[in-house]
């Protein structure tokens, strides 16, 4: 049953810790991307990365990071920099660079409250 | 910079009604997706369209790409309760390879 998998749904930090969100695929994606979507907003791109040990900041990287160690894996961590972490976060997958269709299939979301 | 928006940003309709979203963006691209959103919840995938002309269908929903027009639509057909949700449109910009650029999402209601 292939599909994108992020954990927790739900993740509670207080103010000033990283905390580190999960996001795993099995669909043999070359390129996996994490988006963060505030309420009533469309979705802005933070990180993506096309290919292992590789990855590019997206629109709004500040006070995020990621690694990309292992195809199937592109964890994002929510540094204490970021001034406004709460938020929705995304994480998609698409087959990759070089091909005609880019669609993007995405995970069921996490959503991260800091107070 | 490419810039995709979307008109209008929230729309109520009562069932059984035709309306049509519109996406417009604004550099060259021939790949566009729309997506849906329902509250709470991931996007899922509707069409996929990758040329001009292309015109996709799914029940009541229709997608269409004008590529020469930087346009496309997205048509809803004898609207029902269940399609009460936001429709973002997302454009390729073909001068970064895979990167996604959205739309800012249509909020649809649909009413007895």
């Amino acid at each position: 049953d292939g599909g994108i998998t992020q954990s927790p749904k739900y993740l509670f930090r207080k103010e000033g810790q990283n905390v580190t969100l999960s996001c795993e695929q099995n669909l043999n994606h070359d390129a996996m991307y994490w988006y963060r979507q505030d309420p009533g907003q469309g979705l802005r791109l933070i990180y993506y990365s096309q290919i292992v040990n590789d990855f590019q900041k997206g629109d709004i990287a500040e006070g995020y990071s990621v690694s990309r160690e292992k195809k199937e894996s592109f964890p994002l961590t929510v540094t204490s920099a970021q001034k406004n972490p709460t938020a929705f976060y995304l994480c998609a997958s698409s087959i990759g660079v070089g091909r005609v269709n880019y669609e993007q299939y995405f995970g069921p979301g996490t959503r991260l409250t800091v107070t | 910079e490419l810039k995709v928006e979307q008109n209008p940003l929230f729309l109520s309709m009562q069932e059984g009604k035709n309306y049509t979203i519109y996406c417009n963006y604004s550099t060259t691209s021939d790949r566009l997706y729309w997506y849906r959103q329902d509250p709470g919840k991931s996007l899922e995938s509707l069409f996929v369209l990758l040329s001009n002309g292309a015109v996709k269908q799914e029940g009541r929903l229709m997608a269409s790409l004008d590529t020469k027009a930087r346009l496309s639509t997205l048509h809803i057909t004898a609207a029902v309760h269940d399609l009460s949700a936001t429709y973002f449109c997302a454009v390729i910009n073909t001068g970064t390879a895979s990167k996604l650029t959205f739309g800012t999402g249509t909020r649809l209601q649909v009413t007895l």
